[in-house]
């Protein structure tokens, strides 16, 4: 069974910075895109970015691109999303999930709820 | 960069169908046969409904059907069901200026009456 397991809610302050994890099992890790949705609160979903955990070949959203930083360590079957200097518009949910291809979102994660206030 | 669009809700009754359309350009629906449809409940984790435009993951009800013409998507929900009731968004690959990346739509908001 495919499973992506995400990391717990983070509580953070503007400036900080995060890193939050997507962990996968019950597939060929390597082989599969893993993607990173944000939905930020009562709104709708924006794809931000996919990485190939076998070569590291990433993709980015005009959006996303420099605001945040995808990542895998495939010995570890962990997909990661990091943020150096958070901004309190960075507020949302953020989910992971598999893809055969870049273009579907096949398995999803059970989302991370980031929040970011002073 | 602007999403697809899409209408911000519709509604039907039990039985009824509805379809939901998703308005994109030629960079993206226009160019390529790579829609897809999320289903989210309220509350939920998004869940794939169909790619490729038409093509039905498994154990997705074969109620749920897409097309696409021109720059236009479509989904279609045949025989309308209460537990139909969610928010669904679309979803293309989109190529511009050398950059590939695939982009949603706002979402529509499907009420069962």
């Amino acid at each position: 069974e495919v499973q992506l397991v995400q990391s717990g809610a983070e509580v953070k302050k503007p400036g900080e910075s995060l890193k939050i994890s997507c962990k996968g099992s019950g597939y060929s890790f390597s082989t599969y895109w893993i993607g990173w949705v944000r939905q930020m609160p009562g709104k709708g979903l924006e794809w931000m970015g996919i990485i190939y955990p076998g070569d590291s070949d990433t993709r980015y959203s005009p959006s996303f691109q420099g605001q945040v930083t995808i990542s895998a360590d495939k010995s570890i079957n962990t997909a990661y999303l990091q943020w150096s200097t958070l901004k309190a518009s960075d507020t949302a949910i953020y989910y992971c999930a598999t893809s055969r291809v870049v273009t579907e979102m096949d398995y999803w994660g059970q989302g991370t709820l980031v929040s970011v206030s002073s | 960069q602007s999403a697809l669009t899409q209408p911000a809700s519709v509604s039907g009754s039990p039985g009824q169908s509805i379809t939901i359309s998703c308005n994109g350009t030629s960079s993206d629906i226009g160019g390529y046969n790579y829609v897809s449809w999320y289903q989210q409940h309220p509350g939920k984790v998004p869940k794939l409904m169909l790619y490729d435009v038409s093509k039905r993951p498994s154990g997705v009800s074969i109620r749920f059907s897409g097309s696409k013409s021109g720059s236009t998507a479509s989904l279609t929900i045949s025989g309308l069901q209460a537990e139909d009731e969610a928010d669904y968004y679309c979803s293309s690959y989109r190529s511009r200026s050398s950059t590939t990346y695939v982009l949603f739509g706002g979402g529509t908001k499907l009420t069962v009456l």
